[in-house]
């Protein structure tokens, strides 16, 4: 079975810098997907970004952006230029290439990001 | 377009009850699945319904059951409520799955079940 690992219960970034969540997967498939998602305290998960595991390039969304190390089985998630609004926990996912998502998404236990204005 | 949306917000029971939840899929998705979780924690998968059959569960015990209806909303059912039920349940819709293509799983607001 596959896990996921967010070693941050918490992070805490000032306004304007930028932040790095760590994730860690484990996995004995090679085609899978990878997502951050975000949730704010009004609860509603939103997806912040996707990575295909067969592709090499990092997947990138406006301020947010990945580093996704394969072989290491590592995917954190760098947050440019923080704002107040990006408060929230957020939550690496993992689902597997094989299944058709039968098996749907495997998420870490979150990380607590606190945005200091 | 639609989002997807869930009934009721908040929900109060006690041990041994049963309770029906419900999710309204996002608009053109035919795919849901339902997720519980506990306070502190992840989301864990419960089971997910494409086209009115389930198609895949998690390691959830029987007294969850869920269904599917012909316009793609679905309900959960949990039956002999335990207090360790007591989570917010999360429904997510998507397209149809399709040889490994990733779809993408867009969550409603969930809902939080207290059970005393």
């Amino acid at each position: 079975a596959q896990t996921v690992t967010q070693s941050q219960p918490e992070m805490s970034v000032q306004e304007a810098e930028t932040v790095t969540l760590s994730c860690t997967y484990d996995t004995s498939e090679s085609d899978y997907y990878l997502f951050w998602y975000k949730q704010p305290p009004s609860r509603q998960m939103i997806l912040v970004i996707r990575q295909e595991a067969y592709k090499q390039q990092n997947a990138t969304e406006n301020r947010f952006s990945v580093n996704f190390q394969k072989a290491a089985k590592s995917f954190s998630l760098k947050i440019s230029d923080s704002q107040l609004g990006d408060a929230a926990m957020y939550f690496c996912a993992y689902r597997s290439y094989s299944g058709g998502g039968a098996d749907g998404l495997t998420f870490g236990k979150g990380t607590h990001l606190i945005i200091q204005p | 377009e639609t989002g997807v949306t869930q009934s009721p917000t908040h929900l109060i029971k006690t041990r041994g009850q049963q309770v029906t939840l419900r999710c309204s899929s996002q608009s053109g998705h035919n795919t849901v699945s339902w997720y519980q979780q506990a306070l502190g924690q992840g989301p864990q998968f419960i089971f997910q319904y494409y086209r009115e059959e389930k198609n895949g569960r998690g390691n959830f015990p029987p007294r969850f059951s869920g269904l599917q209806f012909p316009n793609y909303s679905s309900e959960l059912n949990v039956n002999a409520l335990e207090l360790d039920d007591s989570a917010l349940y999360l429904c997510a819709s998507s397209l149809e799955p399709s040889g490994g293509r990733e779809e993408t799983q867009y969550f409603g607001p969930g809902t939080r079940l207290l059970v005393l």
